[in-house]
């Protein structure tokens, strides 16, 4: 069964220094979405991609994070410099495309702890 | 804008009781609803859903009804089991940009 694989599971750093997370979608999903999940809560969009193009950001601190799908497949999700606050679960969905009845399939997350 | 309210957490039952977890929402035109099932660290798994008014969405003993005229979509399962533990997300996507907007999650507990 297909699956949206994340990397890494599982990641401590330092607040100020750099982190990066991969996804790579489902195979032929044009839409992917990248969710923070603060313990506790839903997860709120941080970046919608179609194909390469970025669709929404307007949640994304694009002071300290950026996303990019050079090549409309995989994806990466990077901070820099990390924070204390952004502790949380960092997940990674894709659809077939970007229309309300399709459902969004999720990676496992990582898991970010910043000390 | 889009919102989803789903009732607090965390909702404890014993084995085999009934289970009715609420949902409403906000939203621009015509939605489709989603409920969404996290195990203990994993992603979300989508449940079942719905794309249109009075559509039941069903899978694994659980149903849930797109309701227009009170704008809800409750979850419900006859007979829960301890493996149903978990939390669960009601969610829509409507709009131009169709993204995906989540509740904050109600937790389950099943005790044997």
């Amino acid at each position: 069964e297909a699956e949206v694989a994340q990397s890494p599971r599982y990641k401590i750093t330092e607040k100020s220094q750099a982190v990066a997370f991969w996804c790579d979608p489902i195979s032929g999903h044009a839409t992917l979405y990248w969710y923070r999940q603060i313990l506790g809560q839903g997860p709120e969009l941080l970046v919608q991609f179609q194909d390469e193009s970025v669709v929404d950001d307007s949640q994304l601190p694009k002071d300290r994070f950026s996303a990019e799908r050079l090549k409309g497949v995989d994806s990466t999700l990077k901070i820099q410099p990390a924070e204390l606050g952004d502790s949380a679960m960092y997940l990674c969905a894709s659809s077939t495309n970007n229309r309300g009845n399709t459902e969004a399939f999720f990676g496992q997350g990582t898991r970010l702890t910043v000390v | 804008g889009n919102s989803v309210t789903q009732m607090e957490g965390p909702v404890t039952l014993s084995e085999e009781a009934f289970l009715t977890i609420n949902c409403t929402y906000t939203a621009t035109g015509y939605p489709s609803l989603f409920w969404y099932v996290q195990y203990p660290g994993e992603g979300l798994q989508l449940l079942l859903k719905a794309t249109k008014a009075d559509d039941k969405g069903s899978n694994k003993g659980f149903e849930a009804t797109y309701r227009k005229e009170t704008t809800s979509f409750h979850l419900e399962k006859g007979s829960v089991q301890v493996s149903d533990s978990a939390v669960y997300f009601c969610a829509l996507s409507s709009g131009g940009s169709y993204i995906p907007t989540f509740g904050r999650g109600t937790s389950l507990i099943v005790h044997p």
